[in-house]
């Protein structure tokens, strides 16, 4: 089973409908994170979550919220879709880096495509 | 604001040969800078890394050169292969509260060709 799971893999909904992504991983992760990748753009971070109770905003929020259930997912909505965001969305999580402030590798789920008509 | 710049956009190299993919940022308070890889339909997946304190990192045909005077890293591929071919991204890492905590800052990505 994937470390990192992602659902749905595919949507496709209209302008104004109200759509939840959904995150859960199995690797013991307190370090969770929402990106949406665009051609040419590469990958911006909408949101992150280090703990249950530790929520922030990150590049591109605007039109997004996020729900942190359990340890183990992580929620993305958009309350109002709208075609801009079209996109593909990543999920990813990591550990937390090390008391001497060592970097620790994001891992990625497989994505989810989503499509607002 | 693109804090990391990565060119080129796209990539097309004959099997053998090196393909170099190049990154500069501009705010020194980046402190580890690694290579993610994307193939087709998957998630991106770490490379390589290296930290501002050393000039180049080697993992077998892949290194990464650092030069932190000019601000600048590369990802060279030694002898590309077809299955190199993906998507390329550089990154930057941003210390955060507690010393434990980061986000990343991903370049806009090099589409990688590899022809047989």
């Amino acid at each position: 089973d994937a470390d990192v799971t992602q659902t749905p893999r595919n949507r496709i909904t209209k302008t104004g409908k109200r759509i939840m992504l959904e995150c859960s991983q199995t690797k013991g992760h307190d370090r969770m994170y929402w990106y949406r990748q665009d051609p040419g753009l590469g990958l911006r971070l909408i949101y992150y979550s280090f703990d249950v109770k530790d929520i922030n905003k990150g590049e591109i929020s605007d039109g997004y919220s996020v729900s942190r259930q359990a340890q183990a997912k992580f929620s993305l909505s958009l309350e109002s879709a709208i075609p801009n965001q079209t996109a593909l969305y990543f999920c990813a999580t990591s550990d937390p880096g090390s008391p001497t402030g060592s970097y620790n590798e994001q891992f990625f789920g497989p994505g989810t495509r989503l499509t607002v008509l | 604001q693109q804090q990391v710049k990565q060119s080129p956009q796209s990539l097309i190299v004959q099997k053998g040969g090196i393909s170099i993919i190049n990154c500069a940022y501009e705010n020194t308070a980046f402190d580890y800078f690694p290579w993610y890889q994307q193939f087709p339909g998957k998630g991106p997946a770490l490379l390589i890394a290296i930290r501002p304190d050393v000039s180049e990192k080697k993992e077998g045909r892949f290194t990464i050169s650092f030069n932190k005077s000019a601000k600048q890293f590369s990802l060279h591929i030694m002898d590309s292969q077809p299955g190199d071919s993906a998507t390329y991204f550089c990154a930057a890492s941003t210390p955060l509260s507690g010393g434990s905590n980061y986000k990343l800052t991903f370049g806009k990505g090099t589409l990688l060709t590899v022809n047989p």
